[in-house]
């Protein structure tokens, strides 16, 4: 079955680095632009950054533009998040989800938590 | 940046009922928009994309209609499981943006 796995998630002082990592299985991972999303404690979701299927595009939100970069290896089916200048308010759950149907995101994976605190 | 405003924040109603949610966009997003249900502790889970069709799997109860800036998730007759946080998500332009959830209460 479709299924996303995230992993390098922890705790990291304020202006370090952590970098995430999404392993994908059970569809054609080539075939598909991926997305980060993140949900602060008690807050909604918030779109974090997508690269289409073939790595050649890729969108930042304002929040994390110049901070964070998604890249992906299709021959490993894995999408990275590496994220650098780390703030407290970068504290969040970070799902990977894939493009799916209509452009919606479909599915998600579980999450890997990231906490930014002294 | 495209604001996405869902209506109402909370609502609470019995297991049977008919539960309208709306959300609203600051600009035409045509139809790209969808609907997911978020309960703690799990991934979200799609239930609309393309602002009216149905996700393979999802129970019929749930439909979305609208188009344009004007967007509603109904679920026709409530079920205990239907407890959770919905969030609609317009995916017309980047940067993609989420509403800021509608909490079911049963």
């Amino acid at each position: 079955q479709v299924q996303l796995v995230e992993s390098g998630g922890g705790v990291v002082q304020p202006g370090g680095s952590l970098r995430l990592s999404c392993a994908a299985s059970g569809f054609t991972f080539s075939s598909h632009g991926m997305h980060w999303v993140r949900q602060a404690p008690g807050k909604g979701l918030e779109w974090v950054a997508f690269i289409r299927f073939d790595g050649t595009d890729k969108f930042y939100a304002d929040s994390v533009k110049g901070r964070f970069t998604i890249s992906r290896d299709n021959d490993k089916n894995t999408v990275d998040l590496q994220m650098n200048s780390l703030k407290p308010e970068d504290t969040a759950i970070y799902h990977c989800a894939r493009v799916a149907l209509g452009m919606a995101l479909d599915p998600w994976g579980q999450g890997a938590l990231v906490t930014v605190s002294t | 940046d495209i604001q996405m405003t869902q209506s109402p924040s909370s609502v609470s109603a019995s297991v049977g009922d008919r539960v309208t949610l709306t959300c609203r966009a600051s600009q035409g997003i045509r139809y790209w928009l969808a609907w997911y249900q978020w309960k703690p502790g799990k991934a979200p889970k799609l239930l609309i994309y393309a602002a009216s069709s149905l996700q393979s799997g999802v129970p019929s109860r749930f439909s979305g209609s609208g188009s344009g800036t004007d967007f509603t998730l109904t679920i026709s007759s409530l079920q205990p499981e239907d407890s959770a946080t919905y969030f609609c998500q317009q995916s017309d332009s980047f940067p993609y943006t989420f509403g800021q959830g509608t909490k079911v209460d049963i």
